[in-house]
């Protein structure tokens, strides 16, 4: 079945660059997510890839696919405070329901 | 207010007693999704469905009843609630692309 996989936690300072790693086996996936989880709250879409695009930009976020080594990377540039939080990659492939990593906790200091 | 609502926000009940966890989605989405999020495990999806009346197992469905008799609702119920169900369940609906949650519902089974 298919899998995805992120490290657990991420330290970053303020203003500096982060980057979440993930790493998925589907190859037939069509569509790679990123959501942002708060805490107390649900999960939200930050931004998504569609599989034939190897990267997408959009304000202070990269995304960044490698499809032959199914590697998904997400980076924040000039991370805030308010970047602290969960992030989920997720992806799907054909069914409509998602499958998500475990999320990676990142925590940025002033 | 359109969007998508879980009742009740916080529960703590017994061992072998029945809970329902209701979801409500006013964009009239086909489907919808009921997720449980737990420490190391990300989000694990239970049960989805596609409409009205159809309804399909996910990756942990033991112990889980869905029904959808109307679109708007999917309610999920925990027949005889244990301690391993201990969770934060999230609801989520989609037309097909984004996936939109709902702020979850947090579980406690004593």
């Amino acid at each position: 079945g298919e899998d995805v996989e992120q490290s657990l936690f991420l330290s970053v300072r303020e203003g500096d660059s982060s980057v979440i790693n993930c790493t998925y086996t589907d190859s037939s996936s069509t569509y790679l997510y990123w959501y942002k989880q708060e805490p107390g709250a649900g999960l939200q879409l930050l931004t998504y890839i569609f599989s034939n695009m190897d990267m997408k930009q959009d304000q202070r976020l990269t995304v960044l696919l490698n499809k032959k080594d199914k590697h998904l990377s997400l980076r924040i540039a000039d991370t805030q405070t308010g970047d602290s939080a969960i992030y989920f990659c997720a992806e799907k492939a054909g069914r409509r329901a998602l499958t998500f990593g475990s999320g990676t906790r990142l925590q940025v200091q002033p | 207010d359109a969007g998508i609502t879980q009742s009740p926000r916080y529960k703590i009940t017994e061992t072998g007693r029945q809970v329902t966890l209701m979801c409500h989605q006013t964009w009239s989405h086909s489907y919808m999704f009921w997720y449980r999020q737990d420490l190391g495990h990300g989000l694990r999806l239970i049960y989805y469905s596609a409409a009205a009346d159809i309804t399909d197992k996910g990756e942990v469905p033991d112990g889980y009843v869905v029904s959808r008799s109307k679109t708007e609702n999917f309610p999920l119920t925990l027949e005889s609630a244990t301690r391993s169900q201990t969770s934060v369940y999230f609801c989520a609906s989609t037309t097909g692309g984004e996936l939109f949650f709902g702020e979850g519902s947090r579980l406690t089974v004593l």
